[in-house]
């Protein structure tokens, strides 16, 4: 079946820096996608959204990038802080009864 | 608001046994569903709805059943737990067509 996937899947960064999180889907009728944080020992947490009418769209310290021509999505997190360490997925919809589709996730760890 | 209640937080079972995670959303969301996380991978879905008395099969529905008899509840049963079963369960509620979804904090149980 289709899956959506992540180039990487742990990702270490020095604090302050930005880090880059990448994610491949392949249900090219997808048009909605959204990024989650999720910590140890709790459910995910929405961090940012992106229609695929965008390309980009900024939060606070948080970028999504879309390109649908290579069925692609990054979440950039910039001046990363130790608080941003946990997993990070990305999700489609593919609008089949406006369900999400995940990948594996990636862990990110922030070094003080 | 509560958001996405479940219940209950750990469970263990042995093999045929059965049981109900209960979830309970206050957000007056239409669409629900049941997502199964297991180690190393995302979430997956198990059975979703998109209203009161309407559910359908996601993508690992084998073993689970469903039935939504109110907006709020959306209880997840297994018939006859089966060690392959043990996982962390995510309940989730999404207001309209590509909106975020919101997430409980998980069942995490074990079947020996």
């Amino acid at each position: 079946g289709e899956n959506v996937g992540l180039h990487l899947p742990t990702l270490s960064v020095q604090e302050g820096d930005n880090s880059i999180i990448n994610c491949a889907y392949s249900n090219s009728a997808s048009d909605y996608f959204i990024w989650y944080k999720q910590e140890s020992g709790k459910g995910p947490q929405f961090i940012i959204d992106i229609r695929s009418n965008m390309d980009k769209r900024q939060g606070q310290r948080v970028t999504v990038l879309l390109n649908k021509t290579v069925k692609h999505l990054s979440l950039q997190i910039a001046a990363t802080q130790p608080g941003d360490s946990a997993v990070y997925f990305c999700a489609e919809n593919r609008h089949t009864g406006n369900q999400f589709y995940f990948g594996t996730g990636t862990s990110l760890t922030v070094i003080p | 608001n509560a958001g996405v209640t479940q219940t209950p937080k750990f469970q263990v079972l042995k093999t045929g046994q059965s049981m109900t995670l209960q979830c309970a959303q206050d957000m007056n969301h239409e669409y629900m569903s049941w997502y199964r996380q297991d180690p190393g991978m995302g979430l997956r879905l198990i059975h979703y709805s998109v209203g009161a008395g309407i559910t359908d099969q996601g993508e690992v529905p084998n073993g689970y059943n469903v039935s939504r008899s109110t907006t709020e509840d959306f209880p997840l049963r297994l018939l006859s737990a089966a060690p392959s079963q043990t996982s962390v369960y995510f309940c989730a509620s999404t207001r309209g067509v590509n909106t975020e979804a919101f997430f409980g904090q998980g069942t995490r149980l074990t079947v020996v």
